[in-house]
């Protein structure tokens, strides 16, 4: 059973526009929702987090928004840069220390 | 602080022999993670240890598998009777208990199995 879900398996923005990043999970005892950035042949690294009792954090260009009546987290790239092209996990904390991924959303911005 | 390394970083196998890899943790850490990742999906969850002890098992770790850390530094991950099903990346991360971000986990950059 899937429980966190990345529905997009590409997305392709142009440099400077906003990239927006969604995943779905249906586990209500999440109680953290983390995001990981993948280059090739590199282990992941973190880069946002938020907690289930706020409904937004922002770091630089990185903001991530939680809707937890819908089970929706999403990650907003603003503005999006070359360097970001990557492939991004979402992941979720179940209340113990393992994290549950999602499969992943390979991120390519254009020049 | 040099991040969290592992060792090898390739192994190609044959069927049903033995492997072992090695993860170093970042120093301070008390916490380590093994996941395993198969192309097209993201990490899942193995084992975790806190010091030495390891508390939690996935049930993906079969008879087969078995990880230790031993004095709760680095850590093993042995695979016994290899199957080609076990061709992987293995991902070791760490983190550390009671710092502003705990559940931040450290990734190494991971060692890929090929099972022949």
């Amino acid at each position: 059973d899937q429980q966190v879900k990345q529905n997009s398996p590409s997305l392709s923005v142009q440099e400077g526009r906003i990239s927006i990043l969604n995943c779905d999970y249906t586990n209500s005892m999440f109680d953290y929702f983390l995001w990981y950035k993948k280059y090739p042949a590199e282990g992941p690294t973190f880069l946002i987090s938020i907690s289930s009792i706020k409904d937004k954090n922002e770091d630089g260009r990185f903001t991530v928004f939680l809707n937890k009546s819908a089970k929706h987290l999403s990650l907003h790239i603003v503005p999006s840069q070359p360097g970001d092209s990557a492939v991004y996990f979402c992941a979720a904390r179940p209340g113990a220390q393992k994290l549950v991924f999602g499969q992943g959303t390979r991120l390519t911005i254009n020049p | 602080d040099t991040g969290v390394s592992q060792n090898p970083r390739h192994k190609i196998t044959k069927r049903g022999q033995n492997v072992t890899f090695r993860c170093d943790p970042i120093s301070e850490h008390n916490r380590l993670y093994w996941y395993r990742q198969t192309l097209g999906q993201g990490p899942e969850f193995l084992t975790y240890f806190q010091n030495e002890a390891q508390l939690e098992k996935s049930r993906l770790l079969s008879d087969r598998f078995s990880a230790e850390r031993p004095k709760g530094s680095f850590s093993t991950l042995e695979i016994q009777r290899t199957e080609q099903g076990d061709s992987a990346m293995y991902l070791c991360a760490s983190s550390i208990d009671g710092g502003w971000a705990p559940y931040e986990q450290y990734f190494g950059p991971g060692t890929r199995l090929t099972v022949t």
